[in-house]
């Protein structure tokens, strides 16, 4: 099942924060978060596996709810190299049938 | 972070011929490996699972005589897109996922062009 993703697209000034969210209907196992620029592949970001599991670092990290059906990930300060488009892919199965499905994307555009 | 490598980057065939993509995890093993396509401003489009040793599992809708996967080794799994047409252009992406850790990494992509 495909997470549901928001926003769509956001701008941001240099320095201002942003929020981007990844919901599912099931519970999950995995949420793998990742950037990508135009013309390249997606660079992995972080993976939560724990319901109520924060990590990252204070300019970029994430977050999974207690009941593992929904993720953040939070850009702080952001710079003008954030710019790119966010995926959460999820894994609602687990164990040997592990695939990750991806949301539509967030585009995300930091200005100067 | 790991390096998953993918070759060619850029390939442009003609109609009819086949093009074979290769994706290798060089700095750990990685026994499942996964094949997605992404049009342009979409998402990735996951096609098939790659098992090191066994048939591939394709997703609903994708022709596995079409698209041929090998999964030879615990680090290399190919691509063959087989009498390519143009509307098999696309921009196909690798992944390889860590077993310990869970992470999946993806390889550089392959943009595809059938004239």
């Amino acid at each position: 099942q495909q997470p549901v993703q928001s926003p769509q697209a956001v701008i941001l000034r240099e320095g201002e924060d942003a929020v981007i969210n990844c919901s599912s209907s099931k519970a999950l196992y995995s949420v793998h978060w990742y950037r990508q620029k135009h013309g390249e592949a997606p660079v992995f970001l972080m993976i939560l596996l724990k319901g109520g599991e924060q990590k990252g670092h204070e300019k970029i990290s994430a977050s999974f709810n207690e009941k593992k059906q929904q993720s953040s990930l939070y850009l702080t300060a952001s710079q003008l190299s954030y710019s790119g488009t966010y995926f959460c892919g999820t894994d609602d199965s687990g164990g040997s049938n592990y695939k990750l499905t991806f949301g539509k994307g967030t585009l995300l555009t930091v200005n100067p | 972070g790991a390096v998953v490598s993918q070759h060619p980057s850029w390939v442009i065939c003609k109609s009819g011929t086949s093009v074979k993509i290769e994706c290798r995890s060089l700095d750990f093993q990685a026994t499942t490996m996964f094949w997605y396509r992404q049009f342009p401003k979409q998402s990735l489009m996951l096609m098939a699972t790659s098992n090191e040793g066994s048939k591939a599992t394709y997703e609903q809708g994708v022709e596995k005589d079409k698209f041929l996967i090998n999964h030879a080794s615990l680090t290399l799994s190919t691509l063959t897109v087989t009498s390519a047409h143009p509307e098999d252009s696309s921009f196909y992406i690798c992944s390889a996922r860590r077993t310990q850790g869970g992470e999946l990494f993806f390889g550089e992509g392959s943009r595809l062009t059938v004239l």
